[in-house]
């Protein structure tokens, strides 16, 4: 069945760094949604991605979409201590699957 | 809050035992989801319903199984229970059946057994 893979697994940053998690697939994905999960919440829709190679931005956060349709990355700039939480991809499809995230803490 | 309530937020309960779980999707959305997230784990996907009808299928157990009422809530019982079905159970709804629809997500329902 589809995999989807993200890493890094965990992310420690300073306040002010960057942070990019990437979520790779087995198969070409028809769109790819991130989600943003605050510790001890649950799962917030961030972002769907649909075309090739697409770009979006919110704020600090880059969203791009590869030109295979088979991974993705979401890039923070200058990342805060509410940027805190983990980020999920998830990849549609016959079955809607979500990469295992990758847990970014951010150090004030 | 994201309009999906789930019901009870906390369970203890032993093994061996059976236990519903009830979650209420947003006003007009006609899909349902459930997901397991165990300790520090990603979120597996077990089930989904549009409009009554059961939608894609996970990693569910044959002890568990759901529904979807006519009032489009819907319910995820689990039988027979094991200490490692301890979890997060979240529900999230969706506007349509198609998984190109973001999912809004429930507060979720700690499961515990003992």
């Amino acid at each position: 069945g589809q995999q989807v893979m993200q890493i890094p697994q965990y992310q420690h940053v300073q306040e002010g760094e960057d942070f990019t998690t990437y979520c790779n697939s087995s198969t070409t994905l028809s769109n790819i949604q991130w989600y943003k999960q605050r510790p001890g919440g649950h799962p917030v829709f961030l972002i769907q991605l649909v075309k090739s190679g697409e770009v979006k931005k919110q704020k600090r956060l880059t969203f791009q979409f590869g030109e295979a349709k088979k991974n993705s990355s979401l890039h923070i700039t200058a990342t805060q201590t509410t940027d805190v939480g983990t980020y999920f991809c998830a990849a549609g499809g016959q079955n809607f699957v979500f990469g295992p995230g990758t847990r970014l803490s951010v150090l004030p | 809050d994201s309009g999906v309530t789930q019901t009870p937020k906390h369970l203890i309960t032993a093994t061996g035992q059976r236990v519903t779980l009830r979650c209420s999707p947003r006003s007009g959305d006609l899909s349902v989801y459930w997901y397991q997230q165990s300790l520090d784990q990603g979120l597996q996907f077990l089930i989904q319903y549009y409009n009554g009808e059961e939608r894609a299928k996970g990693n569910i157990l044959e002890r568990f199984s759901a529904q979807q009422f006519p009032d489009l809530h819907s319910e995820l019982n689990l039988s027979s229970l094991e200490l490692g079905d301890s979890a997060l159970y979240f529900c999230a709804s969706s506007v349509v059946g198609a998984n190109s629809y973001e999912q809004y997500f429930g507060p979720g329902t700690r499961l515990t057994v003992t």
